[in-house]
């Protein structure tokens, strides 16, 4: 079974904090993604990777960075946390490219409260 | 902006009966379509991908898929209590999947 893994399930940071969140996947995914779920909102994607070292913003980059200095691992960074990032933040990997990347395994989540 | 737009429901069903989710997208790239299955507090789990016009069965579930229409179902044959859940579309193209905000289904037993 695929197994991907986050740091926290639950975390709670201060306004201003820089904020590293961590996800690790243990099929030798190529491809990892960090998305965003709010109420109303849905799931929206925020960076993903499709190689070590390679990262391509998704649709809500801002106030965000990630990493990727290995391949089982994607960090997620909040540079200067604010209040609006507060959020259930999801990391999935995926092991096909083409058509098939949509075909993705997501971590258990971390809900981050910004205060 | 792309868009992906589905009933927001809930959806409510009776055991045993056939539960229909449908999903239409704005953005014509978009080369495939996935389901996926989030129960609460639990994180979407795939239940079902369709990159062809047509239809694609995997046990009680079929995905439909109309291009010329931009729309994209579920259906669920002999729902059962532990289909209850929230279903979310997605459309993916060029690495980016572009998620509905889900609909729920609730089935009674």
């Amino acid at each position: 079974d695929v197994k991907v893994t986050q740091s926290s399930r639950y975390l709670v940071k201060r306004t201003g904090e820089k904020v590293f969140l961590e996800c690790v996947q243990d099929m030798d995914h190529e491809n990892m993604f960090w998305y965003r779920q709010d109420p109303g909102l849905g799931l929206r994607l925020i960076y993903f990777s499709y190689d070590v070292k390679m990262k391509e913003k998704g649709d809500i980059p801002e106030g965000y960075s990630v990493s990727r200095e290995k391949k089982e691992r994607f960090s997620l960074i909040l540079e200067s946390a604010s209040t609006n990032q507060t959020s259930m933040y999801l990391c999935a990997s995926s092991l096909w490219t083409g058509p098939r990347f949509g075909e993705q395994y997501f971590g258990p989540g971390t809900r981050l409260t910004v205060t | 902006q792309k868009e992906v737009e589905q009933n927001s429901g809930p959806l409510s069903v009776p055991e045993g009966a056939i539960a229909s989710l449908n999903c239409t997208y704005s953005d014509r790239g978009s080369q495939s379509f996935f389901w996926y299955r989030q129960y609460s507090g639990k994180s979407p789990e795939l239940i079902m991908f369709i990159y062809s016009n047509g239809d694609k069965e995997d046990g009680r579930f079929t995905a439909q898929l109309n291009k010329a229409s931009q729309y994209v179902s579920l259906l669920i044959r002999d729902s059962q209590p532990s289909d209850s859940a929230t279903y979310l579309c997605a459309a993916g193209s060029n690495y980016k999947l572009t998620f509905g905000k889900g609909t729920l289904l609730t089935v009674n037993p």
